[in-house]
């Protein structure tokens, strides 16, 4: 099984500030690799799919990179909304679709 | 707007079985599939299984023995079973829609706690 490593566990930032997260597979998923925001009691949104593309309706403040086994989640400028969990998804083959453990943005 | 909602018993003891259900608000199920994922305290999100309109399914091969996903395309709902549920088994479940023709995922429901305990 394909084992999505995210770092860190928890990242203490400032709003304005620039936000980098990691997530890190154990093989390649070539760009098959997904994000989502999720905030405690609300459903988990999609951010970035594809490694790169952002979704419907998502600020341009937030952005994906990477291919193969490294991939970042970066906010440009942390806004106050911004503050909650950040779960990268691999999709690229099946049996089944695993997801990291989760990166905590807090102030 | 699409919205999707998920209810059942919150509370279950060893050896039963929980059920829940996921009612599609806003557009007819028929076009897309759709999953439950769950999230144990503590530990990462989990792949459960999916279903399609006409009943189509696969599961996760570890817990691919206790379930089963079932379709009420009259009611526009999809249903969770998880037979001979343990403790390792609390967790808060999501339903959740992939995207069209990928296999990610691009609306989620709320999530339902269930709890296992004696």
């Amino acid at each position: 099984e394909i084992v999505m490593t995210q770092s860190p566990a928890t990242l203490s930032v400032s709003p304005g500030e620039r936000a980098t997260l990691s997530c890190r597979a154990s093989q390649s998923v070539s760009t098959a690799l997904a994000w989502y925001q999720h905030k405690p009691g609300q459903a988990p949104r999609l951010l970035i799919y594809d490694a790169s593309t952002r979704a419907t309706g998502i600020p341009v403040r937030f952005s994906g990179s990477g291919s193969g086994t490294q991939f970042f989640l970066t906010i440009s400028s942390l806004q106050s909304e911004d503050f909650a969990i950040y779960y990268c998804q691999r999709y690229n083959t099946w049996p089944s679709w695993t997801f990291g453990q989760g990166t905590k943005v807090e102030i | 707007q699409v919205q999707l909602q998920e209810w059942g018993a919150g509370l279950l003891k060893p050896s039963e079985t929980l059920s829940l259900t996921c009612a599609v608000y806003g557009e007819s199920l028929s076009g897309s599939y759709w999953s439950w994922i769950r999230q144990p305290p503590g530990k990462r999100l989990e792949w459960i299984g999916e279903i399609n309109h006409s009943g189509n399914t696969n599961y996760n091969p570890s817990l691919k023995s206790r379930v089963t996903i079932s379709v009420d395309t009259s009611t526009n709902q999809f249903s969770l079973k998880l037979t001979s549920v343990t403790a390792a088994d609390t967790a808060v479940y999501y339903c959740a829609r992939y995207a069209s023709g990928k296999w990610f995922f691009d609306l989620w429901g709320r999530g339902t706690l269930v709890t296992v305990a004696s």
